[in-house]
């Protein structure tokens, strides 16, 4: 099966950069996603590394060691709409051909001024 | 081009009783993956259907079920509610059952079990 951890909560301040880390167990890999959700909302991709390295997006990047079973994301120049929930998930093999994505619990991330 | 789309967006129904939620994903994707979410359990894999047949299934009862129609839409139905089976359940769609395609999620239905 497949098993995700992160960080429950993280709180930063509003223009610094904050890394929200992600470890995972997985039988077959696919590749690590980010998705943000906001209070209320559905949840909406962020990033997908599929291979060892850094993936920038804007403002945010995303990192993925697989020797590690490791990844992160990074937000930069925080902003207070960043203030929501943000998932890793890990898209690993669930038997007979089929892909499952498996969310870690999510990380709340509040920025305060 | 539409999102994916969720109806109804809020339920409350009674201990027992059944219910059937509906999505309808992106013009043009086949894929559609149900998920229920917690506070407590987080976001929770209950089944992915592609070309009308269950390709993969979460490790829920056999009260959670679902079905696939022809033009893609999804339907899921929870039989004999329970108190626990409270929660957003979020669908949502990709182009193809291949793992790199990102998922779209729909906005959720909101079922609260009395």
């Amino acid at each position: 099966g497949q098993s995700l951890e992160q960080p429950s909560e993280v709180t930063a301040v509003e223009g610094a950069i904050v890394q929200i880390n992600c470890t995972y167990q997985t039988s077959g890999f696919y590749g690590l996603s980010w998705y943000q959700q906001h209070d209320g909302g559905a949840p909406t991709f962020l990033s997908y590394n599929g291979l060892d390295g850094l993936e920038e997006t804007g403002r945010f990047s995303s990192f993925l060691s697989r020797s590690d079973s490791y990844g992160y994301l990074l937000l930069q120049e925080l902003q207070m709409k960043d203030s929501a929930s943000y998932f890793c998930a890990v898209r690993g093999d669930s038997g007979a051909g089929s892909y499952q994505l498996t969310f870690g619990k999510g990380t709340k991330l509040s920025v305060i001024p | 081009k539409a999102g994916v789309t969720q109806t109804p967006r809020y339920l409350i129904k009674t201990r027992g009783q059944q219910v059937t939620l509906s999505c309808s994903p992106i013009s043009g994707h086949r894929s559609v993956s149900w998920y229920q979410q917690t506070p407590g359990q987080g976001l929770q894999f209950l089944f992915e259907y592609f070309s009308e047949t269950q390709r993969n299934k979460g490790n829920f009862p056999g009260r959670f079920s679902g079905r696939q129609f022809s033009n893609s839409r999804s339907e899921m139905n929870v039989s004999t509610l329970e108190l626990g089976d409270s929660a957003l359940y979020l669908c949502a769609s990709s182009l193809t059952r291949d793992p790199y395609n990102e998922q779209f999620f729909g906005p959720g239905t909101r079922l609260t079990v009395l």
